[in-house]
């Protein structure tokens, strides 16, 4: 059985600020998707990143796979309250790769 | 398009009772699977399908009945609930088991 960590798993910053949450795996995967995840409501997906040592920017938000394929990482620049939410990993891993795994999740809440 | 919904948002079981949580997505989605969301503990897959008469079994199945008979439907039947089954359920579908994922609104189910 294959582990998806997150850290940190609850985060609470000022608005402008700038953070980072992880994701390791016991296991080298085939991908990883990041998804954020409003109260209420199902996931959303934000990205998919396939090789390794890939980085993908959307707006403010940039995610990064690590060369290894076990870990990547989140970073939002300048906070805004509107970031507010649960931030998932999920990743494929060869043998099972139909199925998704899912990280615990980090809960970040910006502060005005 | 309505996208992936969901019956009933909440419900609430006694030990013992069966009842059927409905998915159905009006985007000719082959790929539709359950998870079941606890804190702490991210989403876990129950059952997926990969097209209508084709079900298969994910990481927490056990107490869980899944059919497709048709494109459009993937209800999840829980034959005698149990208090361990309290949780958030989310249906999703997509394209195919390797394309972004469209998840549901969620059904809240409590067992007491």
């Amino acid at each position: 059985t294959q582990l998806l960590e997150q850290s940190p798993q609850f985060l609470s910053i000022q608005e402008g600020e700038n953070l980072t949450v992880y994701c390791n795996s016991s296991s080298v995967f085939s991908s990883l998707q990041w998804y954020r995840q409003e109260p209420g409501e199902g996931p959303v997906l934000l990205v998919t990143v396939v090789t390794g040592g890939e980085v993908k920017k959307l707006k403010r938000l940039t995610f990064q796979f690590g060369d290894a394929r076990k870990d990547s990482s989140l970073h939002i620049t300048a906070a805004q309250t509107g970031d507010t939410g649960l931030y998932l990993c999920a990743a494929r891993y060869a043998g099972s790769a139909r199925q998704l795994t899912f990280g615990s999740g980090t809960q970040l809440t910006v502060l005005p | 398009n309505a996208g992936v919904t969901q019956t009933p948002k909440f419900q609430v079981l006694k030990t013992g009772q069966s009842m059927t949580l409905q998915c159905a997505q009006d985007m000719n989605h082959e790929y539709m699977s359950w998870y079941r969301q606890d804190p702490g503990m991210g989403l876990r897959l129950i059952h997926y399908s990969v097209g209508a008469g084709i079900t298969d079994q994910g990481e927490v199945p056990n107490g869980y009945n899944v059919s497709r008979s048709t494109t459009e439907d993937f209800p999840l039947r829980l034959l005698s609930a149990a208090p361990s089954q309290t949780s958030v359920y989310f249906c999703a579908s997509s394209w195919g088991p390797f394309n972004e994922q469209f998840f549901g609104p969620g059904t809240r189910l409590t067992v007491l």
